[in-house]
């Protein structure tokens, strides 16, 4: 199975703030990865795929590049909205792996 | 407005069986391969299965974690997705929620609000 290493695991930032979350996975997945954000006891929301296509709604203050085995999500000017966990989910082969999430925290 | 809604979630004990369902709506649910991702407390997301579509003969794969166990189907005319869960065990604890493609084909990109599965005795 395809690891997904997300780091870090665990961040603390301001309103205001500009964060980068990696995602790498174990081995190549061209750019079939997707990042979702979950708020505490809501099911996840689907941000972007590719990683770079913005699904229609998101702020772009979210943004996203990579391709091949390492994968960025960036978050510009964060909001009070934004403070919540991500998660790196690769869909390039099975079983489907998603990484450990990155809890992203009000400084 | 795209929803997806799960239930049949529950308290059941080791060994025992259950059945998820989810009904979809506001979009061609039909269309689209969905999945079933399950958390467990204080946890990540872990996926379970997937079942595709139709035109790609409804097969189905499963994570090695529930493999023989669980079984995905979907009825296209009630837009519903169902997980038989048999042989439970207590790690199968978890919030399960089910997710199906969006209409721009991006995998996972709607989901619905989950149903909790306890297995304890």
């Amino acid at each position: 199975a395809i690891e997904m290493t997300q780091s870090p695991s665990s961040l603390s930032a301001s309103v205001g703030d500009r964060v980068t979350i990696t995602c790498r996975s174990s081995q190549g997945i061209r750019n079939n990865l997707g990042w979702y954000q979950q708020k505490p006891g809501k099911a996840p929301n689907f941000l972007m795929y590719g990683g770079s296509s913005l699904q229609s709604g998101v702020s772009s203050r979210f943004s996203g590049s990579g391709s091949g085995t390492d994968f960025t999500l960036t978050i510009n000017n964060l909001q009070p909205e934004d403070f919540a966990t991500y998660y790196c989910l690769q869909d390039h082969s099975f079983p489907l792996t998603f990484g450990g999430g990155t809890k992203l925290e009000i400084k | 407005e795209v929803q997806l809604v799960e239930s049949g979630g529950g308290l059941v004990q080791p060994g025992g069986s259950l059945r998820l369902s989810c009904v979809a709506s506001g979009f061609t649910f039909s269309d689209h391969y969905s999945d079933w991702v399950r958390q467990a407390p204080g946890k990540g997301l872990e996926w379970i299965g997937r079942t595709r579509n139709k035109p790609n003969s409804y097969t189905t794969e499963y994570a090695a974690s529930v493999e023989g166990r669980f079984t995905i189907s979907r009825d296209d005319s009630k837009n519903s997705l169902y997980l038989q869960m048999d042989s439970l065990k207590t790690e199968d604890t978890a919030m399960y929620y089910c997710a199906s493609y969006d209409t721009n084909g991006y995998p996972m990109g709607y989901w619905g609000q989950g149903t909790l599965v306890t297995v304890s005795s």
